[in-house]
């Protein structure tokens, strides 16, 4: 069965620090791999997504993230953050070939301090 | 471009009462559709999906129903609201190639 596991459930960070969000998945066949951004009260944004190819994806908002098919990984990364950051980010799979289905991270709080 | 939109934006009902939710898409045809709950503090919990009018698959056994009258319709119901029910309900579209979800605003519930 496929899973999605979000390793920190809370980040905090300073202002212009970097970031990282870890994610990670599994799956017995090849997935698609999204990251989706919520502000508060409001729906899921979608960040950036992996679908083949470069396995560096860049996104909106200065976002990046790298998949690595070894380690079953799929990290998202910021170089310097801003307040503007603070929200809960969303780490999601889908079976390629298989289910119209996204298979959802429990989700990473953000929070970043003046 | 396309655009999702769900109403009511936020909802107070009391326990017992019936619901309905609706969820329209704009700007594209033949979308997939899909229900979430996210209760506080928790993930997305995916609760009904479709691939077309009249299909419905259900994610998970509760008291809520879907129904797709329209391609780009889809509504989201309850004939007894139960304490559990509360929420935040979102909808989302992707398209027929099984790629990415868009989401809309969301709906937030509270039952009392």
């Amino acid at each position: 069965a496929q899973s999605v596991t979000q390793l920190d459930s809370q980040v905090p960070v300073f202002e212009e620090a970097p970031v990282e969000l870890r994610c990670n998945y599994s799956s017995s066949v090849s997935v698609y791999l999204f990251w989706y951004v919520q502000y508060p009260n409001q729906g899921l944004q979608l960040l950036l997504k992996y679908l083949s190819g470069s396995t560096l994806v860049k996104g909106i908002n200065g976002f990046e993230a790298e998949f690595n098919k070894s380690q079953t990984s799929f990290h998202l990364r910021k170089p310097s953050v801003h307040i503007s950051d603070t929200a809960e980010y969303f780490c999601a799979s889908q079976t390629q070939g298989g289910s119209e289905k996204l298979v959802f991270g429990k989700g990473t709080k953000l929070t970043v301090n003046p | 471009s396309q655009t999702i939109h769900q109403w009511p934006a936020t909802l107070v009902q009391p326990v017992g009462s019936p619901l309905s939710l609706e969820c329209t898409v704009e700007g594209t045809s033949n979308p997939n559709l899909y229900w979430y709950r996210q209760a506080a503090g928790r993930g997305l919990q995916l609760l009904f999906y479709s691939v077309g009018i009249g299909q419905i698959s259900s994610e998970v056994p509760q008291n809520l129903s879907a129904s797709r009258p329209q391609d780009r319709q889809f509504i989201l119901s309850s004939k007894k609201l139960l304490l559990s029910d509360s929420g935040f309900y979102l909808c989302a579209w992707g398209p027929g190639t099984k790629y990415e979800q868009y989401f809309g605003p969301g709906t937030r519930l509270t039952v009392t």
